[in-house]
């Protein structure tokens, strides 16, 4: 049963145009999210989280989306840099003890 | 470099042997968590420790076990190895219980590789 879902296995941007990566989520008790990003031969490191509580948070070109009622989480990158490319894994948390992760999307941004 | 140091990093093994996988947390981390990341999935969580105790399971089979020893490092234990075990598996620790704050640390995984 995949509680977090990452729909897109990969996704090319244009350099200085926007990113955005989805997650869609099926747990209402999850109370947390996290983005976790990923360069090869490298382990996950955490990027941007947010509250349940809060809609959006930001923190300078990455912002976090959460829409509840939706159950979605997205990922905005703006503007996207060659730097970026890497994988980018949405993480749940259903109660401070454990972090439920989706498959990874693949990003790459081209020059 | 995150400070959580795994040994070895790369392990080719065949079908039904055993073998140890060794995580040694940041300093002064209390918390360790193994995760299993197989071909086209996601992390999975697999187990914590805290301060030497399980504190969390999670789809963890049978033929694994783990533990943490009273200097804080972790072992995780696979046997009768499947070909289905082929997998990164990574360890992160946390100074705290709770992990919802991204404080959490990951090494750069030890991938098994099952013949």
């Amino acid at each position: 049963d995949q509680q977090v879902k990452q729909n897109s296995p990969s996704l090319s941007v244009q350099e200085g145009r926007i990113s955005i990566l989805n997650c869609d989520y099926t747990n209402s008790m999850f109370d947390y999210f996290l983005w976790y990003k990923k360069y090869p031969a490298e382990g996950p490191t955490f990027l941007i989280s947010i509250s349940s509580i809060k809609d959006k948070n930001e923190d300078g070109r990455f912002t976090v989306f959460l829409n509840k009622s939706a159950k979605h989480l997205s990922l905005h990158i703006v503007p996207s840099q060659p730097g970026d490319s890497a994988v980018y894994f949405c993480a749940a948390s259903p109660g401070a003890q454990k972090l439920v992760f989706g498959q990874g999307t693949r990003l790459t941004i081209n020059p | 470099d995150s400070g959580v140091t795994q040994t070895p990093k790369h392990l080719i093994t065949a079908t039904g042997q055993r073998v140890t996988l060794r995580c040694s947390p940041r300093s002064g981390d209390l918390s360790v968590y193994w995760y299993q990341q197989s071909l086209d999935q996601g992390l999975q969580f697999l187990i914590q420790y805290y301060n030497g105790e399980e504190r969390a399971k999670g789809n963890i089979l049978e033929r694994f076990s783990a533990q943490q020893f009273p200097d804080l490092h972790s072992e995780l234990n696979l046997s009768s190895l499947e070909l289905g075990d082929s997998a990164l598996y990574f360890c992160a620790s946390s100074v705290r219980l709770a992990v919802n704050t991204g404080e959490l640390f990951f090494g750069e995984g030890s991938r098994l590789t099952v013949l």
